[in-house]
């Protein structure tokens, strides 16, 4: 059974760092890419970037680049969501998600709700 | 980047009657389309993929459906579980993105 198991929630002040991880189970994790969903609170969706964890390859949104760094290790089958500087604005829930390939479904971790407040 | 537009922006429905959503993609996403289902607090929930496939465990009153870079969803008989928020996503070219959703309430 395919599994994605998200970090818990974190509460952090304006201009911290942050490192929220997802570990994956019951696939090939360097085989799938992987990555992360963003969702403020009462908003949409949105995609900030996926990861191929067999060789590192990285894309992000063009909102997201150059906002946060994605990140994975593939022996331990996890993968990373880093802010370098929290603000107020990155407060929303988080999600990890092995993408839709194909015909292949996709599948979602439970979510990270990061609250960043002074 | 493709953008994707959804319609309407809230649906209010009757219990048992049909419901009608839409989405509209900027440009040919082929069948790298899917639909999904999102309660509060909840993650969301995979109904379509490939346009017009019901993921495992989905009821077959939900229904897709695809006419060039218009896509639908049909949703027969509405029950009381179906009242939710609904999110299309196009999976064709990164960035991979999702409409803005529409609302399904009761009426």
């Amino acid at each position: 059974e395919v599994q994605l198991v998200q970090s818990g929630a974190e509460v952090k002040k304006p201009g911290e760092s942050l490192k929220v991880s997802c570990k994956g189970s019951g696939y090939s994790f360097t085989s799938y890419w992987i990555g992360w969903v963003r969702q403020m609170p009462g908003k949409g969706l949105e995609w900030m970037g996926i990861i191929y964890p067999g060789d590192s390859d990285t894309r992000y949104s063009p909102s997201f680049q150059g906002q946060v760094t994605i990140s994975a290790d593939k022996y331990i089958s996890t993968a990373y969501l880093q802010w370098s500087s929290l603000k107020a604005s990155d407060t929303a829930m988080y999600y990890c998600v092995r993408p839709l390939s194909g015909i292949e479904v996709d599948y979602w971790g439970q979510g990270t709700l990061v609250t960043v407040s002074s | 980047e493709i953008v994707m537009t959804q319609s309407p922006a809230t649906l209010s429905v009757s219990p048992g009657e049909r419901a009608t959503l839409s989405c509209r993609a900027s440009q040919s996403v082929s069948s790298n389309f899917a639909w999904y289902q999102q309660k509060p607090g909840q993650a969301p929930r995979l109904l379509i993929y490939g346009a017009a496939i019901r993921a495992t465990g989905i009821p077959a009153r939900f229904s897709g459906s695809e006419s060039g870079t218009e896509f639908t969803l049909t949703i027969s008989s509405l029950q009381s579980e179906d009242f939710a928020l609904y999110y299309c996503q196009q999976y064709k070219n990164w960035p991979y993105t999702f409409g803005q959703g529409t609302k399904v309430e009761i009426k």
